[in-house]
């Protein structure tokens, strides 16, 4: 099945600094969506994201599908943050739209 | 708008004992629906997916089974639950095709 690697596994930052994710997978996909796992367990959409780019205030995303890699961009990085972010995909020739996890990004921002 | 309920939020089991986790979805029709679990510190793993009612797909062989008796209704089973089945348990949909998922809070199941 397809693979999803995301990096870096943890990453610390002090609040209002940037900071970029990557999300690279292994086959042609559909559907890419980045999620944030607060500390309460909700996971939070961010992007859905299979090409392109995408703005949401403080938050990017670009997918360049045929280079199989996409970036979640963080600007202004506050406290609210902090969480785990996961890519999920799903493989092009797959059945509906179902979404292997990367294993995500601790991101622990500090005030 | 959508939504999507999962219930409950908490539950501590003794093994061997039943398991019934409900999910709803609000606001659409005929819905695919995805239950995932999370071992502590870990990404997602697909357990099954239903495309219709009484259609169910299962990802990973296991102690656990799904079913969708209504459109909106997705319900994940045990007859007898193992320590392994600890963990986060969440809900999903998505509109048919290749479509954005949309995950519910999920509930934490605690075996003791």
């Amino acid at each position: 099945g397809i693979q999803v690697e995301q990096s870096p596994p943890d990453l610390i930052l002090q609040e209002g600094a940037n900071s970029t994710l990557r999300c690279n997978f292994s086959d042609s996909v559909n559907n890419l969506q980045w999620f944030h796992q607060n500390p309460w367990g909700q996971l939070i959409n961010l992007f859905y994201i299979p090409s392109g780019t995408k703005q949401n205030g403080r938050l990017s995303a670009t997918t360049v599908a045929t280079e199989r890699y996409s970036l979640l961009y963080i600007s202004s990085s506050q406290t609210t943050d902090s969480g785990v972010y996961f890519c999920a995909v799903a493989a092009y020739t797959g059945a509906n739209s179902k979404l292997t996890f990367g294993k995500g990004i601790t991101l622990s921002v500090r005030p | 708008s959508q939504t999507i309920h999962q219930w409950p939020a908490t539950l501590v089991q003794p093994v061997g004992s039943p398991l019934s986790l409900e999910c709803t979805v609000e606001g659409t029709s005929n819905p695919n629906l995805y239950w995932y679990r999370q071992a502590a510190g870990r990404g997602l793993q697909l357990l099954f997916y239903s495309v219709g009612i009484g259609q169910i797909s299962s990802e990973v062989p296991q102690n656990l089974s799904a079913s969708r008796p209504q459109d909106r209704q997705f319900i994940l089973s045990s007859k007898k639950l193992l320590l392994s089945d600890s963990g986060f348990y969440l809900c999903a949909w998505s509109k048919q095709g290749y479509q954005p998922q949309h995950f519910g809070d999920g509930t934490r199941l605690s075996i003791l």
